[in-house]
């Protein structure tokens, strides 16, 4: 099955700073990659999402990119604010179709980041 | 209405009882999952129904029933569970179509199993 590893485990910036999430998956099938926000105690937000027919897709101070070769695929934030702050979830899925469509996420481990003031 | 509900936010339950959750969704989609998250870890996927059939059951334990009786109406049943379910219980929903992918997660259940 597919396996996603996400680095770094904790980020600590300062306000202003860019943040970078990196992720790998094992599954070349995969051709669906959200990232997920998660607040403490909240649901899990999808923030953006990249497809596997496109390398990069930007979203205001989001930015994701996508390496299919090597199997990788990163999060950028500009511009931190404090209310970034949260754990990000990188996944990777691939749609089962044939009528019955879905997905299948697997996620990472995640990423705890702290935006300071 | 665009998003999912559940129901209750909190459930603190014994080893011996029964009880249920339950997901709502009113934005017309037909897959629907329902995710197990411990503390600090990412979501963990239980089950998929697609229009209304279970799809995916990713060896879950026979105490944990999922249900589907519509479509826009997700439960699990919960029956003879150990202290090591606590969790938070997340629902989410796909649409069908070119979005299919895109999970839109509810506000979990927190889940105490004493």
């Amino acid at each position: 099955g597919e396996n996603v590893e996400q680095h770094p485990s904790t980020l600590s910036v300062q306000e202003g700073d860019s943040a970078v999430i990196k992720c790998t998956y094992s599954d070349s099938a995969s051709n669906y990659f959200p990232w997920y926000k998660q607040e403490l105690g909240k649901r899990p937000q999808l923030i953006i999402d990249i497809r596997s027919n496109v390398g990069e897709k930007k979203d205001q101070r989001i930015a994701v990119t996508l390496n299919k070769t090597a199997k990788h695929f990163s999060l950028h934030i500009t511009e931190t604010q404090p209310e970034d702050s949260a754990v990000y979830f990188c996944a990777a899925s691939r749609l089962y179709a044939g009528g019955t469509s879905y997905g299948k996420l697997t996620f990472g481990q995640g990423t705890i980041l702290t935006v300071h003031p | 209405d665009t998003e999912v509900t559940q129901t209750p936010k909190h459930l603190v339950m014994g080893m011996t009882n029964k009880k249920s959750l339950k997901c709502e969704q009113h934005m017309g989609h037909r897959a629907m999952y329902w995710y197990k998250q411990k503390a600090k870890k990412p979501p963990e996927l239980m089950f998929v129904y697609s229009y209304e059939k279970l799809s995916i059951n990713e060896s879950v334990p026979s105490r944990f029933s999922p249900e589907c009786p519509n479509s826009s109406l997700l439960n699990l049943h919960l029956h003879a569970l150990q202290p090591e379910d606590s969790a938070l219980y997340l629902c989410a929903s796909s649409p069908i179509g070119a979005s299919s992918y895109e999970q839109y997660f509810g506000p979990g259940t927190r889940l105490t199993v004493t």
